[in-house]
């Protein structure tokens, strides 16, 4: 049972347009979710988090939206650049579990 | 840089030899995992550890035990390795106190069972 899912293996996006990418994620008990970055042969890197009690939020070039009726999260990258190509991975979490479920990841490809 | 270091960082050995990977932090931190990332999969959380000798599973715990003797390592060892084991395993700590927290990753190990 895939808790969270990322259905999207891959995207293919224009240097300097924006990136979206979706997760959805079934346990109505998760607060906290979070998108991870990764690039081959290293570690998934944190990117940005955001708690159930907000839709939104920002960190330069990154906006994560969270809509908890439709238990759905999307990650936007504007303007998308080169080093934005990598595997990102939607991850979430229950209260005090201290433990993350994580989606199967997308692989975005930003073309010049 | 979370100051985690994974060892060894690739390993091909043979179907039902034991094997043991590590997983080193300098910082103290509390909570420490251990993923394995499979094509189509994600990241599967295989064990963590929340403090000294204290230890639980994860949703792909079979065939894999583990062990904290020291709050700066945590082991995952295979004991009879097989082929369905080859994946590339990463540990993780979490930082920061209390829940909502962001984990940090080591840079993996490949690891082969031929």
């Amino acid at each position: 049972d895939q808790q969270v899912k990322q259905n999207s293996p891959s995207l293919s996006v224009q240097e300097g347009r924006i990136s979206i990418l979706n997760c959805d994620y079934t346990n109505s008990m998760f607060d906290y979710f979070l998108w991870y970055k990764k690039y081959p042969a290293e570690g998934p890197t944190f990117l940005i988090s955001i708690s159930s009690i907000k839709d939104k939020n920002e960190d330069g070039r990154f906006t994560v939206f969270l809509n908890k009726s439709a238990k759905h999260l999307s990650l936007h990258i504007v303007p998308s650049q080169p080093g934005d190509s990598a595997v990102y991975f939607c991850a979430a979490s229950s209260q005090g579990a201290q433990k993350l479920v994580f989606g199967q990841g997308t692989r975005l490809t930003i073309n010049p | 840089d979370a100051g985690i270091t994974q060892s060894p960082r690739h390993k091909v050995t043979e179907t039902g030899t034991p094997v043991t990977l590590r997983c080193h932090q300098t910082e103290n931190h509390r909570y420490m995992y251990w993923y394995r990332q499979d094509p189509g999969h994600g990241l599967r959380l295989i064990h963590y550890s929340y403090g000294v000798k204290d230890t639980d599973k994860g949703e792909v715990s079979d065939g894999y035990s583990v062990s904290r003797s020291k709050t700066e390592d945590f082991l995952l060892t295979l004991e009879s390795a097989t082929s369905s084991q080859t994946s590339v395993y990463f540990c993780a700590i979490s930082v920061g106190r209390g829940s909502n927290q962001p984990q940090h990753f080591g840079d993996g190990t490949r690891l082969s069972i031929l």
